[in-house]
């Protein structure tokens, strides 16, 4: 299957901080990717759809200035969590779908941890 | 409602057994469905694609009942290494791309 790498694995940073998540297609080209949230014992929410070449489509209730999101390129995503409080740790997770394949691949996860 | 909701169990089950899960959604309109497994603190992971068919592999055997929106993920044989999380998953129609729905996800765990 298809490769998606994220970075950094793992983050503790302070209160009113700002972090960078890189996600990449290792091994293909991802027009759009998404990007997901996911809290203790609770599934996969999804934060956003990151197109390359435009503006990300955020869900209600995302704060599009809190988690900014570039898609520079067809390999390359990042959302940054702007003024981190501790309120937003959480596992975040990207994931990539390639135009041959009807799937999803997801990213190994950024966890989060806002002291 | 939910868009996507499932038993989170958790399932306890000895090795050898069978397990069954079930899962509904709620939009006529989905188009993808899927099953995933997600061991603990790591991402989730493609487990099967479910079609209208019936499809199988291997101990794992997935069903879509779209009358019913119903999807559902038989477990035969169980393994120790089966225990994960389970994640019923839905595509929302449209282009290949389309958001994914996911369930709150049931718990397994298999012991000896």
């Amino acid at each position: 299957g298809a490769v998606v790498s994220q970075h950094p694995s793992r983050v503790i940073c302070k209160s009113g901080t700002s972090v960078k998540i890189e996600c990449r297609s290792l091994d293909f080209q991802a027009t759009t990717m998404f990007w997901y949230r996911q809290f203790p014992k609770q599934s996969l929410m999804l934060m956003a759809t990151s197109n390359e070449g435009s503006k990300a489509t955020y869900e209600q209730g995302v704060e599009k200035d809190k988690f900014l999101i570039n898609h520079a390129s067809l390999t390359l995503s990042t959302l940054t969590v702007t003024s981190a409080h501790p309120e937003d740790s959480s596992f975040y997770i990207c994931s990539g779908g390639g135009s041959y394949t009807d799937t999803q691949y997801f990213g190994p996860g950024t966890r989060l941890t806002v002291l | 409602r939910k868009e996507v909701e499932q038993d989170p169990g958790p399932f306890n089950v000895p090795e050898g057994a069978t397990v069954a899960f079930n899962c509904t959604y709620s939009n006529s309109a989905s188009q993808s469905f899927f099953w995933y497994r997600q061991d603990c603190r790591k991402e989730p992971k493609l487990l099967m694609s479910v079609y209208s068919s019936g499809n199988e592999d291997g101990r794992f055997t997935a069903q879509l009942n779209r009358a019913s929106q119903y999807i559902s993920l038989l477990i035969r044989d169980s393994k120790l290494s089966d225990s994960a999380t389970y994640l019923c998953v839905v595509k929302a129609g449209g282009t290949s791309y389309g958001k994914l729905t996911f369930g709150q996800g049931t718990i397994l765990t298999v012991h000896p």
